[in-house]
């Protein structure tokens, strides 16, 4: 069975700073994809970044980054150098072989000015 | 259109009515997903169309629950005699293929948010 954990609740983070966002996967899929999405107030799913399962290199979008861990099942969503605007909540997701896309329950995250 | 679409945005409606819910995909898009997400909580998986089929009703919640899409396009999510539980946004996707290991990211709707009163 597959499965997405999202343990952190709620984060806060100063304007400017960089925060980390947990993930952490289950899966006996060989090959599999892990996604991060937005989701601000207004409801609509922003994509973010994408990881494949056999990518050597950690995956890179601007100021989100993805510390991808294949041996500990985790794939952190770093955002660097954070806005006002990051302010959401932020969804870790996984797909494998069977095409459905799996979520974490999210991580609301604040922005502090 | 240049998103995914989704009518009403809104709809309350009164429990044991039933209630259509659509989604227009991106023009092009073969892949359309329903989920559905409840207050405070993730995305729940409903159904997966491929084309005008469905592989996957796995996620379906009930027998009140029900999909179609016609035309390789616009799709339809019906619940029959809605109960209060059934509240929640119910948000739909689509991508170009159905393989999501390429780094087809999904696109979206706004969702639909239902209450049920």
């Amino acid at each position: 069975a597959q499965k997405i954990t999202q343990t952190q609740p709620g984060m806060f983070v100063q304007e400017k700073e960089a925060v980390t966002l947990d993930c952490t996967y289950d899966t006996s899929d060989p090959s599999y994809g892990l996604f991060w999405y937005k989701q601000p107030s207004s409801g609509e799913m922003i994509f973010l970044i994408y990881q494949g399962s056999y990518d050597q290199q950690n995956a890179t979008e601007g100021r989100y980054s993805l510390n991808f861990q294949k041996a500990r099942k985790s794939a952190n969503l770093v955002i660097s150098a954070s806005q006002l605007g990051d302010s959401a909540m932020y969804f870790c997701a996984m797909v494998g072989t069977g095409n459905q896309f799996y979520f974490g329950t999210g991580t609301s995250l604040t922005v502090i000015p | 259109g240049a998103g995914v679409s989704q009518s009403p945005s809104n709809k309350v409606t009164e429990k044991g009515k039933d209630v259509e819910l659509r989604c227009d995909p991106i023009s092009g898009h073969t892949a359309l997903y329903w989920y559905r997400q409840s207050l405070g909580q993730g995305l729940e998986f409903l159904i997966y169309f491929q084309g005008n089929s469905a592989p996957d009703k796995s996620g379906l919640p009930s027998d009140r629950f029900s999909a179609e899409r016609t035309g390789g396009s616009v799709s339809t999510l019906t619940i029959q005699r809605t109960q209060q539980e059934d509240s929640a946004v119910y948000l739909c996707a689509s991508s170009f293929r159905d393989s999501l290991l390429l780094n087809y990211g999904y696109t979206f709707g706004s969702g639909t948010r239902l209450t049920v009163v």
